[in-house]
């Protein structure tokens, strides 16, 4: 399995524009979740998903951030439009339940520069 | 509510010096704690979990439920140590969010 899968790897952007963040999670796995990653707040969780339902969407900073999970082998996280505070890099990550072991693996990262 | 903190952004050592990165939660009921590595370059990856009392590359993480601490210890640091750590606390026995500290870098000088 080549992990979960993100892309793009970087996107440098216009303030205002759409941008649009794709997952693929590992197979089999029934957890997803969106992170943000930034300098001075760290990693934050966004969204998670289970069975491609959103549980917890109470870290989406505002309603300009929407995300979806089709099916069980791809999500997407959508901002619209995109601002200059927006730039962080934005992780996605898989688990799998019924295993006690508490991992989540993680995509190699979208870079978002939103000028 | 549940909080986990990581006080330092920075950490320097040198070679062969030991290690503490330092982890603090606030939270209820009985924590699940986890350390996190990302190596330059690499993905963010499980360094180790409490409930497995295990030592991975050297490094050790006892809970202290009295000081509300997880710390991340390592008694003679190498420079392939060097990397950003994170703290993660799982947000409520039974299920599946995690939340992060701000974390630490290490940097380990020959």
């Amino acid at each position: 399995d080549a992990g979960v899968i993100q892309s793009p790897r970087h996107e440098v952007t216009e303030m205002g524009q759409e941008v649009t963040l794709r997952c693929k999670p590992i197979s089999g796995h029934d957890y997803l979740f969106w992170y943000r990653q930034t300098m001075m707040r760290g990693l934050e969780l966004l969204i998670y998903f289970n069975n491609n339902v959103p549980i917890d969407d109470s870290g989406m900073p505002e309603d300009r951030f929407s995300a979806k999970m089709p099916n069980a082998s791809f999500s997407t996280l959508k901002i619209q439009p995109s601002e200059p505070r927006d730039s962080a890099v934005y992780f996605c990550a898989s688990s799998i339940s019924g295993v006690n072991t508490g991992e989540l693996f993680f995509g190699e990262g979208s870079r978002l520069t939103v000028l | 509510a549940q909080r986990v903190t990581q006080p330092e952004k920075l950490l320097s050592v040198f070679k062969g010096a030991p290690v503490e990165l330092k982890c603090n939660y606030s939270y209820s009921g009985s924590p699940e704690l986890f350390w996190y590595v990302q190596y330059s370059r690499q993905r963010l990856q499980l360094l180790l979990r409490h409930i497995s009392r295990e030592s991975i590359k050297g490094f050790t993480a006892d809970l202290n439920k009295g000081e509300t601490s997880f710390h991340l210890k390592k008694p003679f640091a190498q420079e392939e140590d060097s990397a950003m750590y994170y703290c993660a606390l799982r947000w409520a026995s039974g299920t599946y969010k995690y939340i992060f500290g701000t974390g630490t870098r290490l940097k380990v000088l020959a």
